[in-house]
């Protein structure tokens, strides 16, 4: 596609549910983020795949947090039994390299609320 | 551990003047410094890179400088227009293959016609 795209734009969940947010790179992107920004906060990095090299995920605040990416394109970041402090948008971004000298692409986001 | 600092979280200026927005680092030394731009609802896009040799880049009405001794990024914004209001992010990076960008808070700037 011509850009990131992310999905569900929005998804209201109770607390303890599980969710699934989807995140489609742009095509031939082999590195893929996903941050998360919480009102008035920078963005959070929770976890870079890069390639077929094992995943950074050093962000990844607690074990209710996982993620994996098949086939080196499309994303999904897994939260096992949500808590209201998970509430936050959840970005994408994707770049054509590895490293920070790269630009990184960002999907619109996911807004999560967990109520 | 690392720090980012943009000095204001929000910054007003009139149509027409420069805008110049701050970007500190504490306990880092990065080979990269970016700048995006974000609008409410939507991911941040890119703006401008510069990387540790770099004093100074330029992009039409954009300027960065990166000073590694005072460990400070400048991102000023010439002929300000209402069109540039958003929240700006600085985002810094590692040399070699380490992939993530660690970004600041932003500063919210408002250009009032």
């Amino acid at each position: 596609g011509a850009g990131v795209s992310q999905s569900p734009s929005n998804k209201v969940t109770e607390k303890g549910k599980d969710v699934e947010l989807r995140c489609d790179p742009i095509s031939g992107h082999t590195a893929l983020y996903w941050y998360r920004q919480s009102l008035g906060q920078g963005l959070e990095f929770l976890i870079y795949f890069q390639g077929n090299s094992a995943p950074d995920k050093s962000g990844l605040p607690s074990d209710r947090f996982s993620a994996e990416r098949t086939g080196g394109s499309v994303s999904t970041l897994t939260i096992q039994r949500t808590q209201q402090e998970d509430s936050a948008v959840y970005l994408c971004a994707s770049s054509s390299g590895q490293g920070p000298k790269n630009i990184q692409y960002f999907g619109a986001g996911t807004r999560l609320s967990v109520l | 551990s690392q720090k980012i600092e943009q000095n204001s979280e929000a910054l007003n200026i009139q149509e027409g003047k420069t805008a110049t927005l701050t970007c500190n680092y504490t306990n880092y030394s990065p080979a990269y410094l970016q700048w995006y731009r974000q609008d409410p609802g939507r991911g941040p896009v890119f703006l401008l890179l510069i990387r540790e040799n770099e004093k100074e880049k330029r992009k039409e009405r954009l300027k960065v400088t990166f000073d590694t001794t005072l460990k400070q990024s400048l991102f000023h914004i010439t002929a300000s227009q209402p069109a540039d209001s958003a929240t700006y992010l600085c985002a810094l990076g590692a040399g070699g293959s380490q992939g993530n960008l660690i970004f600041g808070k932003g500063t919210k700037l408002s250009v009032k016609p």
